[in-house]
Order: structure tokens, then C-alpha cells, then sequence
């Protein structure tokens, strides 16, 4: 099975900081890998698709990069609606679609 | 506007049954695979099953494997989820998710607001 890897856990940040969240997986996934954003109580909303596409409507703040193992989310500049839970997926196989552990981002 | 909205949550005991259901619109829902996605209380997310357009193609994983059927209406525009033998670790919101195909994957492009299942004694 592909394990997925986040970190941190968890980040304190300013708003107007650059934020960046790591994941990693356990072998070669390619570009397969998204990331969503979930705030407390609500549904995930995907931010990023094929590790540096960006979903329509999405602010172009948020950023992907990386292939193959190590893939990166970015906010270039932290807005107060940006705290919430963010969470990377690899989708290698789509018969075992694996999830990040989750990066919280809190209020500095 | 794609809309996805599950209902059929509870309480109950271990070793009980539930079944879930997902009402899809604003989209051609046998176009689409679908999948539930759970979130056990201050946990992260765990992707359970799969399921194709045409129903041909059925994943789950091992955690609910034997135990838990995915099917789906494609007259009806709905997704279920059949959950028998329940267990105290099945306590989560269960949330369905469209998949997005991508090559020979895909990621979850929408999603429902999720129904909480509470398994406890």
C-alpha cells in the first residue's frame, strides 16, 4: 500500500505569511496527488489536482508542486479564511485512494 | 450545480446494521464513479469504498471489506452504502464523494456535507 506522509501536523502562522505544507509518499506516485482543504464541521473542498493544477475558483494563492514522492502546498500570502485543515491524497491506484495524516494551520 | 447530499445516519449498537444513501444532481450520475469517504471524530480523512459508472468495478478497503457493500441507482441519481456488523472504530461522518477521472485514477471533485454514524453500547 502507498503510505502518505504530512508535515507538519500542525502550524501557527500570521496572516499575510507564505505557508508551506509537505507531503510525502512511500513510492513513486507521479504527479497523482491533490489537496483539499477542510474547515471544522464541513465537507473537504479540493484545492489542487495532479500536484500543481489548481480547481476552478480556487485563489491563486494557493499553490502545488513536486513529483514523484515529495509534493508541496503553498499559500502565498495567509488570509483569515485560509485557517482550516489541509489534507494531500495520492491517487497512484484508484482502488486505494490514501490520505494525508492532515496539516492543521492555526492563528499565530 | 453538482449537489450530493447523504442521509441515513444514527445511533446504534455494535453489530448492528445501517444503510446510507447519497442523492446526486446537476450532473450525468452514470458518467461518474463514486466513492464514501469517512472521518472518525478529531481524525483525518479514510477513503472506504469505490464504486464505477456502470457499477462494474467495486473497491473497498480493508477495514470494511466483508462487511460493507457499496451499490448504486443510476435511474434513481443515488449512491448507498450497506453497512452491517458495525463496530465501535465505524463511528464517523461518512461522506460520498464524486470522482474526477484523471489517466487511470482520479481524485474527489465534490463532495457531500456527510452523515454521522455513532456505533456505541
Amino acid at each position: 500500500d502507498i503510505q502518505v506522509t504530512q508535515s507538519p501536523s500542525t502550524l501557527s502562522a500570521s496572516v499575510g505569511d507564505r505557508v508551506t505544507i509537505t507531503c510525502r509518499a512511500s513510492q513513486n506516485i507521479g504527479p497523482w496527488l491533490a489537496w483539499y482543504q477542510q474547515k471544522p464541521g464541513k465537507a473537504p473542498n479540493l484545492l489542487i489536482y495532479q500536484a500543481s493544477s489548481l480547481q476552478g475558483g480556487v485563489p491563486s494563492r494557493f499553490s502545488g508542486s513536486g513529483s514523484g514522492t515529495e509534493f508541496t502546498l503553498t499559500i502565498s500570502s495567509l488570509q483569515p479564511d485560509d485557517f482550516a485543515t489541509y489534507y494531500c491524497q495520492q491517487y497512484y491506484h484508484v482502488f486505494l485512494l490514501t490520505f494525508g495524516g492532515g496539516t492543521k494551520v492555526e492563528i499565530k | 450545480e453538482v449537489q450530493l447530499v447523504e442521509s441515513g445516519g444514527g445511533l446504534l449498537q455494535p453489530g448492528g446494521s445501517l444503510s446510507l444513501s447519497c442523492a446526486a444532481s446537476g450532473f450525468t450520475f452514470s458518467s461518474y464513479s463514486m466513492n464514501w469517504v469517512r472521518q472518525a471524530p478529531g481524525k483525518g480523512l479514510e477513503w472506504i469504498s469505490y464504486i464505477s459508472g456502470s457499477t462494474t468495478t467495486i473497491y473497498y478497503a480493508d477495514s470494511v471489506k466483508g462487511r460493507f457493500t457499496i451499490s448504486r441507482d443510476n435511474v434513481k441519481n443515488s449512491l448507498y452504502l450497506q453497512m452491517n456488523s458495525l463496530r465501535d472504530e465505524d463511528t464517523a461522518v461518512y461522506y460520498c464523494a464524486r470522482l474526477h477521472h484523471d489517466f487511470w485514477s482520479g481524485y474527489c471533485d465534490y463532495w457531500g456535507q456527510g452523515t454521522l454514524v455513532t456505533v456505541s453500547s
